[in-house]
């Protein structure tokens, strides 16, 4: 299998708090995780490629000392919404590739976080 | 290309219906594509993928097509279910430039009438 999970589902925050949330691979180690953003009735934007033992890539727009990530090992990764603010509030949803030998990298992703900034 | 929509494309067949779910992608390098499955308030489910050097590929009720002449992309399911409502989206990438980097379409809602 290849299983993903994210921690927490759900939170809520006051404005000004920053928030961790936690991406595993459980079954894999992961090569790649990477971060995505995704507002009510639109598509998945990627925020952030994250390798472990390295910085992340942040895509174009993207701050990275807002949106902080650590790749710690090969199964996990966090992102922390720092200073969040009510227009931080979306579904934050994490991948990780899993590599088999010959084949093209596919994506796993997580179940999602969804954060509400008060 | 990504998605700046404000909603999306929608689908509503009857169940037992056949399903087909189109896309159009922007990059011509593009050589692997997959469709994902996204239920409400849950993360993407990989569906089945297709690689450029080929224009059809099937799987369990499902089928994808793909048209690098005209950079289309579709998903046939056949028979759809209620269990299939769901906004399905499709992705593209070039391992060579892009690593594993996905870039997503808009998706479309896919409602399943009983």
């Amino acid at each position: 299998g290849a299983v993903v999970s994210q921690h927490p589902s759900r939170v809520i925050c006051k404005s000004g708090t920053s928030v961790k949330i936690e991406c595993r691979s459980l079954d894999f180690q992961a090569t790649t995780m990477f971060w995505y953003r995704q507002f009510p009735k639109q598509s998945l934007m990627l925020m952030a490629t994250s390798n472990e033992g390295s910085k992340a890539t942040y895509e174009q727009g993207v701050e990275k000392d807002k949106f902080l990530i650590n790749h710690a090992s090969l199964t996990l990764s966090t992102l922390t919404v720092t200073s969040a603010h009510p227009e931080d509030s979306s579904f934050y949803i994490c991948s990780a590739t899993k590599y088999s030998t010959g084949t093209q990298e596919t994506q796993y992703f997580g179940p999602g976080t969804r954060l509400l900034v008060l | 290309g990504e998605s700046v929509g404000l909603h999306l494309p929608t689908l509503s067949v009857q169940e037992g219906d056949n399903s087909i779910i189109n896309c159009a992608y922007s990059n011509s390098a593009s050589d692997y594509f997959i469709w994902y499955k996204q239920e409400s308030g849950k993360g993407p489910q990989f569906i089945i993928d297709i690689r450029s050097n080929m224009d059809k590929r099937q799987g369990q009720r499902v089928t994808v097509l793909l048209n690098k002449t005209v950079k289309h992309l579709s998903l046939q399911i056949a028979a759809t279910q209620p269990g299939d409502s769901a906004v399905y989206f499709c992705a593209e990438n070039n391992e060579e430039t892009s690593g594993s980097r996905l870039t997503f379409g808009e998706g479309t809602q896919l409602t399943v009438n009983p």
